[in-house]
């Protein structure tokens, strides 16, 4: 079946560092894609999204890089802060069909 | 609203007892989901809602579990004879219903003893 995974389960870095977050997905179908950060007791929260039509986003700090042939794609945080310390989650859609999400990857931000 | 609400935030209730969870989700968006997370996991889908509809309900763990849309808006997902493995984190999202766009609520904590 379909799923979309995540290569670490925790990354740790320092407070300034550049981050970057793995993920893979299985289903070719799958042509929109989005970067979620969860804290604590709260819903998912949107962080960018990218059409497999692209292959970069940047938006506010944060990068999503994606690569179709080897179905991978990646967030990267420029000049990590301890506000970013949370789960990350990458999540895949095909059009009109329901998003399917990672486990999810730890960030700890040591100041 | 401005987001999407998901009511009660947390719900205990005894192992066999009916729950019903409410999601309102953002103003004109079509399509609705629900998700159910567990600790550490990502969030599990459960039904999807376009309209009043179910587009795709092929989620749901058991006939236990049962949801609505009837006008359009406000879905309630509702959980008989409840067990204690149902305990988790009942999310809801919202989109405008072309693929993108998913905004999520808080989530309800079911929590069933």
């Amino acid at each position: 079946g379909e799923s979309v995974g995540l290569h670490l389960p925790t990354l740790s870095v320092q407070e300034g560092d550049n981050s970057i977050i793995n993920c893979a997905y299985s289903n070719s179908a799958s042509d929109y894609f989005i970067w979620y950060k969860q804290e604590s007791g709260k819903g998912p929260q949107f962080i960018i999204d990218i059409r497999s039509n692209m292959d970069k986003r940047q938006g506010q700090r944060v990068t999503v890089l994606l690569n179709k042939t080897v179905k991978h794609l990646s967030l990267q945080i420029a000049a990590t802060q301890p506000g970013d310390s949370a789960v990350y989650f990458c999540a895949g859609a095909g059009f009109f069909q329901k998003l399917v999400f990672g486990t999810g990857t730890r960030l700890l931000v040591s100041p | 609203g401005a987001g999407v609400s998901q009511t009660p935030s947390n719900k205990v209730t005894e192992k066999g007892k009916y729950v019903e969870l409410r999601c309102d989700p953002i103003s004109g968006h079509t399509a609705l989901y629900w998700y159910r997370q567990s600790l550490g996991q990502g969030p599990e889908f459960l039904i999807y809602f376009q309209g009043t509809g179910a587009a795709d309900d092929s989620g749901l763990p058991n006939d236990r579990f049962f949801a609505v849309r009837p006008e359009g808006s406000v879905s309630t997902l509702k959980i008989q004879r409840t067990e204690r493995g149902d305990s988790a984190v009942y999310l809801c999202a919202s989109s405008p219903g072309q693929g993108y766009g998913y905004t999520f609520g808080s989530g309800t904590r079911l929590t069933v003893v």
